[in-house]
């Protein structure tokens, strides 16, 4: 299975800051990578596909890049809304791999 | 809109067998889309059960390809989930989503399965 480590585990952040999440996988995913954002008691919710493709409806502020085994995600401004847990998730081959989630913070 | 929900019972005997369902609404189950279930076990990360393509064709994550089945019927619209041999590691939060350029778009609710 491809391992998928995202960095860091846990982030405190302010509202209006720039956040950026990595994530790595332990071979290359080309740019099969999904992102995900999941608040409490909730259904995860697809942020980026394809590893920088904005899903519909998703604001601007969110955007995704990287290509083979590093990825990342970058909050551009932070808002109340985004604080939450966000997990990587690769897509290149079976079985679908997730990484541990990145847990976003008020500070 | 595609809406998907997950029905099925919250409690489930160990060694027992796990049985769910999705009911897909507002769109084909017949669509050019995979359609899966991934789970949370309670306050830890998502995982990747497996998936199902309208013609009946699967892929299963190897971890659990010995006690999963996951089929399709049609005519309802729906999508299953079958789990055997479950234990107290089983318990979760089971999701169905709709896969689409290989990210899962659309997710039901989850329903928690608790194994006692």
């Amino acid at each position: 299975d491809i391992q998928m480590t995202q960095s860091p585990s846990s982030v405190s952040a302010s509202v209006g800051d720039r956040v950026t999440i990595t994530c790595r996988a332990s071979q290359d995913v080309s740019t099969w990578l999904a992102w995900y954002q999941q608040k409490t008691g909730k259904a995860p919710k697809l942020l980026i596909y394809a590893a920088s493709s904005l899903q519909s409806g998703v604001p601007s502020r969110f955007s995704g890049s990287g290509s083979g085994t590093d990825f990342t995600l970058t909050i551009s401004s932070l808002q109340p809304e985004d604080f939450a847990t966000y997990y990587c998730q690769q897509a290149n081959r079976y079985p679908y791999t997730f990484g541990q989630g990145t847990k976003l913070e008020i500070k | 809109q595609v809406q998907l929900q997950e029905s099925g019972p919250g409690l489930v005997k160990s060694s027992g067998t796990l049985s769910l369902t999705c009911v897909v609404s507002g769109g084909s189950i017949s669509s050019s889309n995979w359609w899966s279930w991934v789970r949370q076990p309670p306050g830890k990360g998502l995982e990747w059960i497996g998936e199902i393509y309208h013609s009946g064709d699967t892929n299963y994550t190897p971890s659990l390809k010995s006690r999963v089945t996951i089929s399709v019927d049609k005519s309802k619209n729906v999508f299953s989930l079958k789990l055997t041999s479950v234990t107290a590691a089983d318990t979760a939060m089971y999701f169905c989503a709709r896969v689409w350029a290989r990210g899962m778009d659309e997710w039901g609710q989850g329903t928690l399965v608790t194994v006692s």
